[in-house]
């Protein structure tokens, strides 16, 4: 168990609606990442936060949003669904001043 | 530009062969993270090691060993004596420190350990 605990751990939807993942890091981490985990795709790196600033973003759908709560939680908004946008979404966090990312489970996000 | 190439998309070993994951990466900085993750069949991702990019020192963690070679920018992996536990989708990754430090994989490596 790394820590980091995402919900839901499976989410079926059909396409143009709107999901919302979230992300609970361990504790005392301030930095959380978000990536998707399509089949064709591999890992590829969403957004990042730390301490609720948005830090990076990566190859980020517009349709896609993130924010980091005061108490660090994240959360990341997905809409307009399409097929494609089917995938694991992981959610990792990491200690201040360190690249030690510890990831959740994921939520595997299946549109229909 | 920041990048991780795993140039074997996958292996079949039997089991109790040693087999080396090979990792190539690019990068402007000369602080940087390494890192190899291991994902199991069951989809999480789990930590193995980060190395920094000021320690070439190999390390070797039980029947786990990495080659961290600076002029080749490689970061390998080695399984000595294979396991059929260690089938698995190993992920190469590079942070940057001096930039954002997000994280960037490579595209994995499915390991098929054979009984």
């Amino acid at each position: 168990d790394s820590g980091v605990t995402q919900t839901p751990k499976h989410l079926i939807t059909a396409t143009g609606q709107r999901v919302t993942l979230r992300c609970s890091p361990r504790s005392g981490d301030l930095s959380v990442y978000w990536y998707q985990q399509s089949l064709d795709q591999g890992l590829q790196f969403l957004i990042q936060y730390y301490n609720g600033e948005e830090r990076a973003k990566g190859n980020i759908l517009e349709r896609f949003s993130a924010q980091q709560f005061p108490d660090l939680h994240s959360e990341l908004n997905l809409s307009s669904l399409e097929l494609g946008d089917s995938a694991l979404y992981f959610c990792a966090s990491s200690p201040p001043r360190t690249t030690e990312a510890f990831f959740g489970q994921g939520t595997r996000l299946t549109v229909v | 530009a920041q990048k991780v190439t795993q140039a074997q998309t996958e292996i079949s070993v039997v089991e109790k062969e040693d087999v080396t994951l090979d990792c190539v990466y690019e990068t402007r900085d000369t602080t940087y993270y390494l890192f190899w993750y291991k994902q199991p069949p069951s989809g999480e991702l789990v930590f193995l090691i980060r190395r920094n990019s000021f320690d070439e020192q190999n390390e070797i963690s039980g029947r786990y060993s990495w080659n961290f070679q600076k002029s080749t920018s490689s970061f390998n992996f080695t399984i000595t004596a294979s396991q059929v536990v260690d089938s698995a989708v190993y992920f190469c990754a590079l942070s940057e420190q001096n930039r954002d430090d997000k994280i960037i994989f490579g595209k994995g490596t499915r390991l098929h350990i054979l009984p």
